[in-house]
C-alpha cells in the first residue's frame, strides 16, 4: 500500500543547513509536499514539487526529488530557531490535498 | 481572518456521547477535506467534498462518523457514541489546488 517514511528527529545548530529526508512507495504520486507544523497549530504548506521535476528552490528551501529511488528531501539553509517544528512529507495523485498520504513527521530541533 | 476556521478548538467529552465539529473553509474554495491526526503521527485522510458532494470516504470513517457540507460552504463532522480511540486532532482543509489547513479541533474522550 501507499506509505511515506521519514526519520523522526533531527537536531542542528542555528546557522547550519538542515536536510530532512523522506521516502515514499507510490510511484504514481504526482505531487510531493512539505508541510510544517508548530505546536498547537495546523499544517502550513511550505512547498511542493511535481513528480516531473528534480529540484525546486524557494528562498531558504530546496527540494530535491529522486523519482527512481522515490526519495524526497528538504534542505533548509541558514536554519533559525524559528524553524523548530515538525516537518511532514506528503504525497498525492492530485492537487489540493486529495487523499494526501502523510509521513509521521520529522521533529527539527534548532540549537542556539 | 480569511483562513480555514474550525470550531471548537478543544472538546472534552465522556465516552458514549456525541460530538459535532464545524469547519468554515476559505470562502472561494470548493474542495474541503477532513483529516485525523493522532499523537506522533501525520494526518490521515478521512473524507473529501467537492462543493456539497461527498466524493470520497476513508475506511477510517466508521459508521459512527458522518460528515456533511449541505450548502457547499461550511462542513460538520459528527462522531456518535464516542470511544477513547477517537481522541485525536481533527483537521479540516480547503483548496482550489494546494490545501490550506485549519488549526484543528482536539478531541479528548474520557
Amino acid at each position: 500500500g501507499e506509505d511515506v517514511e521519514q526519520s523522526l528527529f533531527l537536531s542542528v545548530r542555528e546557522g547550519d543547513s538542515s536536510v530532512i529526508n523522506c521516502t515514499y512507495t507510490d510511484s504514481s504520486s504526482t505531487y510531493l509536499y512539505w508541510y510544517k507544523q508548530e505546536p498547537g497549530a495546523g499544517l502550513q504548506l511550505l512547498t511542493y514539487i511535481f513528480s516531473n521535476m528534480d529540484m525546486k528552490q524557494d528562498q531558504r528551501l530546496t527540494v530535491l526529488l529522486n523519482k527512481k529511488d522515490k526519495h524526497l528531501s528538504l534542505r533548509i539553509a541558514d536554519t533559525q530557531t524559528g524553524d523548530s517544528a515538525i516537518y511532514f512529507c506528503a504525497e498525492s495523485m492530485g492537487t489540493g490535498g486529495f487523499k494526501t498520504i502523510f509521513g509521521a513527521g520529522t521533529r527539527l530541533f534548532v540549537k542556539a | 481572518d480569511t483562513g480555514v476556521s474550525q470550531d471548537p478548538r478543544h472538546k472534552i467529552t465522556k465516552r458514549g456521547q456525541n460530538v459535532t465539529f464545524r469547519c468554515d473553509p476559505i470562502s472561494e474554495h470548493n474542495r474541503l477535506y477532513w483529516y485525523r491526526q493522532t499523537l506522533g503521527q501525520g494526518p490521515e485522510f478521512l473524507t473529501y467534498f467537492q462543493n456539497e458532494a461527498q466524493l470520497e470516504k476513508s475506511r477510517l470513517l466508521s459508521d459512527r462518523f458522518s460528515a456533511e457540507r449541505p450548502k457547499g460552504s461550511f462542513s460538520t463532522l459528527e462522531i456518535q457514541r464516542t470511544e477513547q480511540g477517537d481522541s485525536a486532532m481533527y483537521l479540516c482543509a480547503s483548496s482550489p489546488n494546494e490545501a490550506f489547513f485549519g488549526q484543528g479541533t482536539r478531541l479528548t474522550v474520557v
